[in-house]
């Protein structure tokens, strides 16, 4: 069974510091990895995805994720934190292979402080 | 906007009540979701829809009873619901499950409490 762990409740973050949001994950075989966003009272908006090749990923409004097999990380990475970035984070996971489902993380909430 | 919408967008409703969540995608995609939301939870994943053929039930209790009359349309029909399903319904669809490297696309959500 896949599972995914983001083992920070919250993440505090100085207004232009660089961010790290962490993210590891068990899969059988390869898989492949998304990030999502939530806004208050909105749905998950999709970040980025790993599928295969570059390990660094990079997505919308400046944030990257980097792939590390040998670690099984996918962190959300940002140069550059933003105040409107404060939002609620999830990592997700799916294996290769036909049909299978999404597995989501329990979130990190992203606090980024002016 | 992410081309998902979910009417209503607030719910409270008595446990003996019967009400249906509605969604409706205008992305003109083919596998359709409905997952349930509770704080500190992970996502869960309750039906999965493919051109309106339920390819996924995972373990929901038989008081929701989900309906997908064509493509882009998905309902979630609910009664005599517990205390415990309060929580925030999101939709997704995705451009089909063949391929499935495409991300999925969430409506805002339907904030249901039961009392």
């Amino acid at each position: 069974a896949q599972s995914v762990a983001q083992p920070e409740d919250q993440v505090n973050v100085a207004e232009g510091n660089p961010l790290t949001v962490k993210c590891t994950y068990s899969v059988s075989g390869n898989p492949y990895l998304f990030w999502y966003v939530q806004y208050p009272n909105r749905g998950l908006q999709f970040l980025l995805k790993y599928i295969t090749g570059d390990n660094l990923v990079k997505g919308s409004y400046g944030f990257e994720a980097e792939f590390n097999k040998s670690q099984t990380s996918f962190h959300l990475k940002k140069p550059s934190a933003l105040v409107s970035d404060s939002a609620l984070y999830f990592c997700a996971v799916r294996p290769w292979g036909g049909y299978q489902k999404v597995t989501f993380g329990t979130g990190t909430k992203l606090q980024v402080i002016p | 906007e992410t081309g998902v919408t979910q009417t209503p967008r607030h719910l409270v409703m008595g446990m003996t009540n019967k009400k249906s969540l509605k969604c409706e995608q205008h992305l003109g995609h083919n596998a359709m979701y409905w997952y349930k939301q509770s704080a500190k939870k992970p996502l869960e994943l309750m039906f999965v829809y493919s051109l309106e053929e339920r390819v996924e039930n995972n373990s929901v209790p038989s008081r929701f009873s989900p309906e997908c009359p064509n493509s882009s349309h998905l309902f979630l029909h609910l009664h005599t619901l517990q205390p415990e399903d309060s929580a925030l319904y999101l939709c997704a669809s995705s451009q089909d499950l063949a391929q499935v490297i495409y991300e999925q696309y969430f409506g805002p959500g339907t904030r249901l409490t039961v009392t």
